[in-house]
């Protein structure tokens, strides 16, 4: 079965420390495309990060960055220097690179901030 | 600016009512999907297509219809047999190349009421 689970539905954080999201997913093929969706409250969803999974160097984009463990089929998100607009809903999801346009979504790990 | 657009922002139904959700983008993305978030839980997959004239359902396609006559626009109709239709509708799109997939880009959703 295609999966992805968050097992941390709820986490805080003091602003400007720093915080992992933990994502597993479950899957037999060997490429896909892993991704980090942010939904502020405003709703509207923004990619963060994303990974290929045949690169085996983690993603990194300014204070956001991966841990992605292929063989523990793990994909974490570390966020540092955490800032108060970092407070959202946090999606993990990956899709194959072949025989499916369809993308696996996990529930949503809420972060919340705290100054 | 390219980009999704979603329309209503807010809509309310009466119970029997077939209502029409609006989707347009202007991304040239052959892809595109329909999904359902309710309050606490994560995106659930109603519809997608993958080019004009085709589409496919998804995990809760029962009691919604789509339509896909065009490139940019992908309508859903949630019908008097769903069941529970109050929720947050979001509709997003991807390229949807054969080999080559990217993030998928969002609207900013449509709140569903029944009344």
């Amino acid at each position: 079965a295609q999966t992805v689970t968050q097992s941390q539905p709820e986490m805080s954080v003091q602003e400007a420390e720093t915080v992992t999201l933990s994502c597993t997913y479950d899957t037999s093929e060997s490429d896909y495309y892993l991704f980090w969706y942010k939904q502020p409250p405003s709703r509207q969803m923004i990619l963060v990060i994303r990974q290929e999974a045949y690169k085996q160097q983690n993603a990194t984009e300014n204070r956001f960055s991966v841990n992605f463990q292929k063989a523990a089929k793990s994909f974490s998100l570390k966020i540092s220097d955490s800032q108060l607009g970092d407070a959202a809903m946090y999606f993990c999801a990956y899709i194959l690179t072949s025989g499916t346009y369809k993308y696996i979504f996990g529930t949503g790990t809420r972060l919340k901030v705290l100054a | 600016d390219g980009g999704i657009t979603q329309s209503p922002k807010y809509l309310f139904r009466k119970e029997g009512q077939n209502v029409t959700l609006s989707c347009e983008q202007n991304l040239n993305h052959d892809a595109m999907y329909w999904y359902r978030q309710d309050p606490g839980q994560g995106l659930r997959l109603i519809y997608y297509s993958q080019i004009v004239n085709d589409f496919q359902k998804g995990d809760i396609a029962e009691g919604y219809s789509v339509s896909r006559e065009k490139k940019e626009s992908f309508p859903l109709t949630v019908t008097s047999a769903q069941k529970n239709p109050t929720a947050f509708y979001l509709c997003a799109s991807s390229i949807g190349s054969s080999g080559y997939y990217n993030e998928q880009f969002f609207g900013p959703g449509t709140r569903l009421t029944v009344l």
